[in-house]
């Protein structure tokens, strides 16, 4: 198994541009996370989804992020317009509810934004 | 609700030391508990899991974990510390409710080896 894949490992962009993170989650798990991750604040779960369907965006920080899971196989993370206060790295992670939520978690993408 | 709190945000040991990371759970649903590691500039990888079945549960690389419902605790050990272990270590905890297919993680320990 190739286990969760994220695109691109590393992104630079300035200020205003619109950043889109790929992730594709280990086949057959029904659950997709997207997390970032912080000196500050640590490690935050941004939104999730089961079978496709966003279940909780709480973790959201505002309306410029928007996350989407047209299928199964791949979810988008977008920031438009980006800000410096973004620059995290973001992590992916799939799991299936049958093996007791465990999270496998992508490599991360390590966002900077000048 | 359920929440994590891991007691030190860091954790320093020589070689060859025990190693005891500290985790305790607050959880309204029998819980399902993890521990994640992540080495620098890598993803969280998990290092053991108690599902129920067994209270002491061993991981990957001598680490263990002991679920004591009593104390609400779910502690990290090893009896021996390796430079290689040197990483961020994070508890985690699985419920129900309102928090049904996630984790909950705790604030991490960045455990240090010295030589």
């Amino acid at each position: 198994d190739a286990g969760v894949i994220q695109s691109p490992r590393h992104e630079v962009t300035e200020m205003g541009q619109e950043v889109t993170l790929r992730c594709k989650p280990i086949s057959g798990h029904d659950y997709l996370f997207w997390y970032r991750q912080t000196m500050m604040r640590g490690l935050e779960l941004l939104i999730y989804f089961n079978n496709n369907v966003p279940i909780d965006d709480s973790g959201m920080p505002e309306d410029r992020f928007s996350a989407k899971m047209p299928n199964a196989s791949f979810s988008t993370l977008k920031i438009q317009p980006s800000e410096p206060r973004d620059s995290a790295v973001y992590f992916c992670a799939s799991s299936l509810w049958q093996d007791y939520n465990e999270q496998f978690f992508g490599p991360g993408t390590r966002l900077t934004v000048l | 609700a359920q929440s994590v709190t891991q007691l030190g945000s860091h954790v320093s040991v020589s070689e060859g030391a025990l190693v005891l990371l500290r985790c305790n759970y607050s959880s309204s649903v029998p819980p399902y508990l993890f521990w994640y590691v992540q080495y620098p500039n890598q993803g969280l990888q998990l290092l053991l899991k108690y599902t129920s079945a067994a209270t002491l549960v061993k991981g990957i690389n001598d680490f263990e974990a002991e679920f004591k419902k009593s104390e609400t605790s779910f502690h990290l050990t090893k009896p021996s510390a390796h430079m290689s272990d040197a990483a961020e270590y994070f508890c985690a905890v699985s419920g129900g409710g309102t928090s049904y297919g996630k984790l909950t993680f705790g604030q991490g320990t960045i455990l240090t080896v010295h030589p």
